[in-house]
């Protein structure tokens, strides 16, 4: 199992200035995860942060609205920039279980980030 | 393109037996997950399916037929903590060149009553 903490918890931030998300994991992990879920919506993935290279992007999300660090196995951080009130969402970051054979993700609590 | 379609709600009385399905129209296909997620709470994994069956962990069970592109979750002796919203997710190659990622469905919230 993987026990994660995110940072900020919430936020309420100005249009067009930029927020970053902190991410941390209590254990070493290869591949993490960043989601955006608008409450009551399902999770739709944002980038995946390896270590050591570059974050790989989903269709509708590029590096200079969300660029993101990965500077080790254990943390991660996405910044959410020149945001506009469509950016209001819960951001959430995963990991995966390598010893999982069902490929369990474990989800850290979540940054609620209102954009006004 | 990946879609994954779940009814938006589904209600039920405690101790009994419910069943949430989940069909997946998807590009590249590994295996089927089930999140459950309790409102303001984040996302707990509940099971995977990567070949057909059914696969049981305590009161919750979940099924796969890759050939009809369908799955479910079954929910047996409710309880009121059962309360919360379950997602579907496919695991599948990465569209972008990446590694496998997990595509969710649209959700279902389920609403156990007395």
């Amino acid at each position: 199992s993987a026990v994660i903490s995110q940072k900020p918890s919430r936020d309420i931030c100005q249009r067009g200035t930029s927020l970053t998300i902190q991410c941390q994991v209590d254990s070493q992990v290869t591949m993490m995860f960043w989601y955006r879920q608008q409450p009551g919506q399902s999770l739709t993935l944002i980038a995946t942060a390896n270590q050591g290279s570059e974050a790989t992007y989903e269709s509708g999300f590029v590096i200079d609205k969300f660029p993101i660090s990965r500077p080790n196995l254990t943390f991660s951080t996405l910044t959410v920039s020149n945001m506009s009130p469509e950016d209001s969402s819960i951001y959430l970051c995963s990991v995966e279980d390598p010893d999982s054979n069902s490929y369990e993700q474990y989800f850290g609590p979540g940054t609620r980030l209102t954009v006004t | 393109g990946q879609s994954l379609e779940q009814p938006s709600e589904v209600t039920a009385v405690e101790g009994a037996i419910v069943q949430i399905n989940c069909t997946y129209q998807t590009s590249g296909f590994y295996g089927l997950s089930w999140y459950q997620q309790h409102d303001g709470g984040a996302p707990t994994f509940l099971s995977y399916n990567a070949l057909d069956g059914l696969e049981e962990t305590g009161r919750f069970s979940s099924f796969l037929s890759r050939s009809d592109s369908y799955g479910y979750l079954l929910l047996q002796e409710l309880q009121m903590k059962d309360s919360a919203s379950y997602f579907c997710a496919v695991r599948a190659p990465g569209d972008t060149g990446g590694g496998n990622k997990l595509t969710f469905g649209t959700g279902t919230q389920l609403k156990v009553e007395l």
